[in-house]
């Protein structure tokens, strides 16, 4: 059974770090594109970013709104992907969830982990 | 950036109805990179269309989904009270590589 579990959620203050982790099992991580997708309080969802296997050249992509001040990355050997986020912004206030699925879509879904930004 | 627009934005129907929900998009979407999810209060997202029309594994054959180019459509044949829900569309592209739609909430008239 394929499980993604999140973690390291939390309340930060405007401009500073956190660090989520996505504790991964079920399937072969080291083949698998990873994406994080958030959601706002009451929003849609908006794809963050991924990135690609290692055997694919292990590359990330970015949404512009993220791009520069968060990093994705993978731990193969620990099957874990992070998301390490710098210089939050209020509007980076969600649940951020883990998920995969063919790269092109996304068949499994973590349960997602709640980021707040508040001074 | 291809933009996809979902309406209604909310379509309150009752059970055993059949509701039709509409993405369109800015550009033309390849048929296989269009998915459909489903979400209810408090869960994550469920896949339950890819390839603009093929069904999710364990997706019951209510839900179908069909259209091409900038114009696609999910329909549940009979609504079942567990179908109320959110239903958001998505496209997988160049760049960025995925975008949803706004999504459409299906609600209990």
């Amino acid at each position: 059974e394929v499980q993604l579990v999140e973690s390291g959620g939390g309340l930060v203050k405007p401009g500073g770090s956190l660090r989520l982790s996505c504790a991964a099992s079920g399937f072969t991580f080291s083949n698998a594109w990873m994406s994080w997708v958030r959601q706002a309080p009451g929003k849609g969802l908006e794809w963050v970013g991924r990135i690609k296997s290692k055997t694919d050249g292990g590359t990330t992509d970015y949404a512009a709104p993220v791009k520069g001040r968060f990093t994705i990355s993978r731990d193969d050997s620990k099957n874990t992907l992070y998301l390490q986020m710098n210089s939050l912004k209020t509007e980076d206030t969600a649940v951020y969830y883990c998920t995969t699925g063919s790269g092109k879509y996304f068949d499994y879904w973590g349960q997602g982990t709640l980021v707040t930004v508040s001074s | 950036e291809i933009v996809l627009t979902q309406s209604p934005g909310t379509l309150s129907l009752s059970p055993g109805e059949r509701a039709t929900l509409s993405c369109r998009a800015s550009q033309s979407v390849s048929s296989s990179y269009l998915a459909w999810y489903q979400q209810k209060p408090g869960q994550a997202p469920r896949l339950l269309i890819y390839g603009a029309s093929s069904r999710a594994t364990g997706i019951p054959d209510r839900f179908s989904g069909s259209g091409s180019g900038t114009d696609f459509t999910l329909t549940i044949s009979r609504l079942e009270p567990e179908d109320f829900a959110v239903y958001y569309c998505q496209q997988y592209g160049s760049s960025p590589p995925v975008t949803f739609g706004p999504g459409t909430k299906v609600d209990i008239k």
